[in-house]
């Protein structure tokens, strides 16, 4: 167990539809990132978020948004949803936001949520 | 852009035997870390070790360990000894360790280890 906590464990929607993902970072981590992992595009960065501020976006999609919250837990929101978006995706958790950092600044992940759009 | 490539979509290996597992990257930074991370069917990331750039030792993690070449930027993994809780994809990923520069992680495409009993 990681001790980061993600929300649902699984999900099957409709196409067009939105959904939230939720995560909860392990204690005292300040940094969350948001994953998807799909047959097609394999394990890709979506956003990072450090203590309350984006920091850092990738290959997310424009219906895609997140926020982290004052008590640091995050959510992925997914909007419009197409056939597509099947996929797991995973938050991580990490103490720091800071690449300079001289620790691996080791990011744990969650179990994932599997989003299934029929 | 930082890249990397996994050539071995698929690696078996006896129980007990030794098997390795390839991983290239591309970048233009001098300083970085990476990682070699295993998904069992729970599909569960583990990180299973880690490699600093600037250290020219490998890392050595119990069966587990790397050959770090950094003019060739490649960064092997080899199990020893392997057991049937081996079996998974392993995913070897990249992170930035630039000032500034993102934290996000870099994944190659996977290659999924079976072990035969």
């Amino acid at each position: 167990d990681s001790g980061v906590t993600q929300t649902p464990k699984h999900l099957i929607t409709a196409t067009g539809q939105r959904v939230t993902l939720r995560c909860s970072p392990r204690s005292g981590d300040l940094s969350v990132y948001w994953y998807q992992q799909s047959l097609d595009q394999g394990l890709q960065f979506l956003i990072h978020y450090y203590n309350g501020e984006e920091r850092a976006k990738g290959n997310i999609l424009e219906r895609f948004s997140a926020q982290q919250f004052p008590d640091l837990h995050s959510e992925l929101n997914l909007s419009s949803l197409e056939l597509g978006d099947s996929a797991l995706y995973f938050c991580a958790s990490s103490v720091s936001g800071l690449a300079a950092q001289s620790s691996y600044n080791e990011q744990f992940f969650g179990p994932g949520t599997r989003l299934t759009v029929l | 852009a930082q890249t990397v490539t996994q050539s071995q979509p698929e690696m078996s290996v006896q129980e007990a035997e030794t098997v390795t597992l390839s991983c290239t990257y591309d970048t233009s930074e001098s300083d970085y870390y990476l990682f070699w991370y295993k998904q069992p069917p729970s599909r569960q990331m583990i990180l299973v070790i880690r490699q600093e750039a600037y250290k020219q030792q490998n890392a050595t993690e119990n069966r587990f360990s790397v050959n770090f070449q950094k003019a060739a930027k490649s960064f092997s993994l080899k199990i020893s000894d392997s057991q049937l809780g081996d079996a998974a994809m392993y995913f070897c990923a990249y992170r930035s360790a630039s000032q500034g520069g993102s934290e996000k992680l870099v994944f190659g495409k996977g290659t999924k280890l079976t072990v035969n009993p």
